[in-house]
């Protein structure tokens, strides 16, 4: 059973470019969501998807955007790129329809590093 | 707006202490709350899911607690393991906000031989 994968592993980019990340939900879930996790805090909601539509989104500029495919695979883009976007992105997905009794399981998570 | 807490941020216990992770939460109107685990560098392991209605959960040596009249949970782990060395998370969703879990900053448990 696969669970949540996530890719690249790390990545490092220059600030003012754009980066895209990657995520493949756990095999039967539906949904997915993107936290930023900075060091030593916990992860911060950036956005779900379902059904290929963006369903809620937390606190984060417009340069943050996502999609998601029919495949229910996932993408995180971050266009202009700040040196305070550096930090882990973590992918977890579960299911849309009853989230209360749907754990999140998360990937691995995505080093990003803005030089 | 939902505010978790977790208190102490560290923790240091020798082999065999059982021991208490506590997480507390400004909203009481939650709609579960999903304690993980979280090894450095990497992702997060789920641990428990409580829903609202229930008062604790069981997996092996955890046992997770909630109080929603009082706004916390706690993480109760019995004969502590070096393996257990981590940082543990509580994150809890809001029904109005399902979508949205709000995570604390997490307790590092560091568990000596």
């Amino acid at each position: 059973d696969a669970g949540v994968t996530q890719s690249p592993t790390h990545l490092i980019k220059t600030r003012g470019q754009q980066v895209t990340l990657r995520c493949s939900p756990k095999s039967g879930h539906d949904t997915v969501s993107w936290y930023q996790q900075a060091l030593g805090q916990g992860p911060q909601f950036i956005f779900q998807y379902y059904e290929e539509e963006e369903r809620q989104r937390g606190n984060f500029p417009d340069r943050f955007s996502g999609h998601q495919f029919p495949n229910y695979s996932s993408e995180l883009n971050v266009n202009a790129l700040l040196l305070g976007d550096s930090a882990l992105y973590l992918c977890a997905s579960s299911l849309f329809l009853g989230q209360g009794n749907s754990p999140l399981h998360f990937g691995n998570g995505t080093r990003l590093t803005v030089t | 707006k939902q505010e978790v807490t977790q208190i102490p941020a560290a923790l240091s216990v020798p082999e065999g202490e059982n021991l208490v992770l506590n997480c507390s939460f400004t909203d009481s109107a939650i709609y579960n709350l999903q304690w993980f685990r979280q090894d450095p560098g990497k992702g997060l392991t789920s641990l428990l899911l409580i829903q609202s209605s229930q008062r604790e959960q069981t997996s092996g040596r955890l046992n997770a607690s909630l109080d929603k009249s009082s706004g916390r949970s706690t993480l109760y782990i019995a004969a502590s393991q070096p393996g257990d060395s981590a940082t543990y998370l509580c994150a809890v969703r809001l029904p109005t906000n399902a979508g949205k879990s709000t995570f604390g900053d997490g307790t590092t448990l560091t568990v000596k031989p």
